[in-house]
């Protein structure tokens, strides 16, 4: 099947550094990434949806100065988390779909837990 | 808009039994497919199974399969002869057609296996 891979896997930061977290689509044109923050034991909570070409559509609440989403081609999405501080430590997991509309799987990156100290 | 429903924070099971994990849905889009994906401690989200709006067959895959009801809104996963590596946390999701494209998900069932 398509495989996504996200690097890194983990990252340890200080407090206000920036962090780049990378998502690629190895087998497929992926036209739409999707980026999603999940806290312990809580679901997936949509960030934003990354489109080829054109700006992140980001969803409400959702700083888009401070997570900077940039898809610059079919097989790349980068999450910037710039300035981190200790409250966006989290997990974050990219998606990408071979298919539009409703049918093609998702396939999702390893994900990577961000630390910041 | 579209909705996940899991009403089951956590459920436990019996190695080798089977277990059933509820998951029901709301959209307005007639063309929709519905998905399952396992999440193990490592955080790696693993595609279970799919199944169409228009399927007219039940989706299985190995000891999965997805009890699709259409007109309550419904698709449970079942997963049959539990195993220890079962353990998981299980996210039912939805993707529309046309503007409901962007994936919903469920807030997840946490199920343990017991030996």
């Amino acid at each position: 099947g398509a495989v996504v891979s996200q690097h890194p896997s983990r990252v340890i930061c200080k407090s206000g550094t920036s962090v780049k977290i990378e998502c690629r689509s190895l087998d497929f044109q992926a036209t739409t990434m999707f980026w999603y923050r999940q806290f312990p034991k809580q679901s997936l909570m949509l960030m934003a949806t990354s489109n080829e070409g054109s700006k992140a559509t980001y969803e409400q609440g959702v700083e888009k100065d401070k997570f900077l989403i940039n898809h610059a081609s079919l097989t790349l999405s980068t999450l910037t988390v710039t300035s981190a501080h200790p409250e966006d430590s989290s997990f974050y997991i990219c998606s990408a779909s071979n298919a539009g509309g409703n049918t093609g799987e998702l396939f999702f990156g390893e994900g990577s837990r961000l630390t910041v100290l | 808009a579209q909705k996940i429903t899991q009403t089951q924070p956590g459920m436990f099971v019996q190695e080798k039994e089977a277990v059933t994990l509820d998951c029901t849905y709301d959209t307005s889009d007639p063309s929709y497919g519905l998905f399952w994906y396992k999440q193990p401690s490592s955080g790696e989200m693993i595609f279970l199974i799919y199944q169409g709006s228009y399927d007219q067959q039940n989706a299985t895959e190995g000891r999965y399969s997805l009890n699709f009801q259409k007109a309550r809104k419904s698709a449970n996963l079942v997963i049959s002869a539990s195993q220890l590596g079962d353990s998981a946390m299980y996210f039912c999701a939805m993707k529309g057609a046309g503007g409901s494209y962007i994936p919903t998900f469920g807030r997840g069932t946490s199920l343990i296996v017991h030996p």
